[in-house]
C-alpha cells in the first residue's frame, strides 16, 4: 500500500548540531508539507513544497530548510538545532493544492 | 489573518452519547473543510471533509455541519466510544497556502 514514512521516529542530539528528518511517500503526491507540533500551539507549518524543485517558507520556517529533488522525499534539514526545536515533526502530503493532505506518523526530536 | 480555531479546548463525554465539536474560521472564501483525529502518539488521521457547496455531510458515525453565514462548522460522533478519544483538528485552506489548522480539542470519553 502507498504510504508516508518518517525517519528516525526518535532523535535526541546536542544544541548547534545539524539534523536532517526524512520523509518519503510513494503515493506519487506533488505536494508535502513539514508541520512542527507543540502543546498550546496545534500543528504549524515550517515549509512546503508543490512539486520537485519548488519549496516554500511556511509560518515558522526559520532555523530550518528543505530541499525537494524528486517526488517522493522532502527531508527537512535544522542547520544548527536549538532547545526550541524540540518539538514533534510532521511531514504530510497531498495530490493536490486545497485537497486533504496525509500525515506521516512523527518524528519527535529533543535537541539538549 | 485567517485563522481557524476550535470553540473548548477539552471535551468529556459519557460513552454512548453524542459528542459535538465545534470550529469557527474566519476566510469567508474557504471552500474546503477537514476534520482530522490524532491520536496519542500518532500523527493526524483524516476523518471526514466538507465543501461550500454543502451542508452537511455524513460518514460512519460522524456528521460535519457547515454554516457559512457564521462561518462556523461541527463534528457529531454518534454513540461516542472509548476509540473516539483523541484530538480533533478542523482545517481549512488558507488562499493558495496549505491547510491551516485549529489548535485541536481533545475527546475523552468516559466508560
Amino acid at each position: 500500500d502507498a504510504e508516508i514514512t518518517q525517519s528516525p521516529r526518535h532523535k535526541i542530539t546536542e544544541t548547534g548540531r545539524q539534523v536532517t528528518l526524512a520523509c518519503h511517500q510513494t503515493w506519487n503526491h506533488n505536494n508535502m508539507f513539514w508541520y512542527r507540533q507543540d502543546l498550546g500551539h496545534g500543528l504549524r507549518l515550517i515549509h512546503y513544497s508543490y512539486g520537485v524543485q519548488d519549496t516554500n517558507k511556511g509560518e515558522v520556517s526559520d532555523g530550518y530548510s528543505v530541499s525537494r529533488s524528486n517526488t517522493e522525499d522532502l527531508p527537512l534539514t535544522l542547520e544548527s538545532a536549538a532547545s526550541s526545536q524540540t518539538s514533534v515533526y510532521f511531514c504530510a502530503s497531498s495530490p493536490v493544492s486545497g485537497n486533504t493532505i496525509y500525515f506521516g506518523e512523527g518524528s519527535w526530536l529533543t535537541v539538549v | 489573518g485567517e485563522s481557524v480555531g476550535l470553540h473548548l479546548p477539552t471535551l468529556s463525554v459519557q460513552e454512548g452519547d453524542n459528542s459535538i465539536i465545534n470550529c469557527a474560521y474566519s476566510n469567508s472564501a474557504s471552500d474546503y473543510f477537514i476534520w482530522y483525529k490524532q491520536e496519542s502518539g500518532k500523527g493526524p488521521q483524516f476523518i471526514i471533509d466538507i465543501r461550500s457547496n454543502m451542508d452537511k455531510r455524513q460518514g460512519q458515525r460522524v456528521t460535519v455541519l457547515l454554516n457559512k453565514t457564521v462561518k462556523h462548522l461541527s463534528l457529531q460522533i454518534a454513540a461516542t466510544q472509548p476509540g473516539d478519544s483523541a484530538v480533533y483538528f478542523c482545517a481549512a485552506p488558507s488562499g493558495n497556502t496549505p491547510l491551516v489548522f485549529g489548535k485541536g480539542t481533545r475527546l475523552s470519553v468516559i466508560a
